[in-house]
């Protein structure tokens, strides 16, 4: 079963531009969260989508958004990147919203110069 | 606010050397605390869940415990395949994940 996918794996933006990243969920699993991921403040909850619908979100400006197709892929987009923005974004995958268990796929690195 | 603490943030021991790495929180209503490795460059794996206290989870070295106010990950006679950082994460009530920073755990042959 292939697991969770993230393209692309590494992204090189300046200060000002925007980003969207993807991920495709586990087949079968229909929740997917993000997450930031930095040294100085570890994994922090971006939101999560389940069925298309955002039913969490974390404590982030609005520059961060995302959305979730039908076939449960979702995408989050950054605008007007800040230098703070550098991160490895984690996308993890569950079957439900609310099952325990989260998958997670590789990341994405992405550097703002 | 809900906080996860994890400690120590690194943390070398020899092969076999058998050890515990600790994470304390604080939520109200918790519904699950989980245990992830994670190695360089690479996304979190799950290891295990914990949903009440006194319970225990064991994965080849690896035995998690559950208290009402922290977790214990005991690793008995690692290996150096065991060098990762290890997170631990709690789940309340909005079903939001609260993750630690990490214990950095070496294995030194």
């Amino acid at each position: 079963k292939a697991g969770v996918t993230q393209t692309p794996r590494y992204l090189i933006k300046t200060r000002g531009q925007q980003v969207t990243l993807s991920c495709s969920p586990i087949s079968g699993h229909r929740s997917v969260s993000w997450y930031q991921q930095t040294p100085g403040q570890g994994l922090q909850f971006l939101f999560e989508y389940f069925s298309e619908t955002q039913r969490n979100k974390g404590n982030f400006p609005g520059r961060f958004s995302g959305r979730q197709f039908s076939n449960s892929r979702s995408e989050m987009n950054v605008s007007t990147l800040e230098l703070g923005d550098s991160a490895l974004y984690l996308c993890a995958s569950t079957r439900t919203s609310g099952t325990p268990e989260q998958f997670f796929g590789p990341g994405t690195r992405l550097t703002v110069l | 606010e809900d906080q996860v603490t994890q400690s120590p943030e690194a943390l070398r021991l020899q092969e076999g050397e058998s050890s515990s790495l600790n994470c304390s929180y604080t939520v109200s209503g918790l519904r699950g605390l989980f245990w992830y490795r994670q190695d360089p460059g690479k996304g979190p794996e799950f290891l295990f869940t914990l949903y009440s206290a006194g319970e225990e989870k064991e994965k080849e070295r690896l035995k998690a415990t559950l208290t009402k106010k922290e977790s214990f990950l005991h690793i008995t006679a690692p290996k150096p395949e065991d060098s990762a950082t290890y997170l631990c994460a709690v789940r309340e009530g909005n079903e939001k994940l609260t993750f630690g920073t990490g214990t950095r755990l070496t294995i030194i042959p």
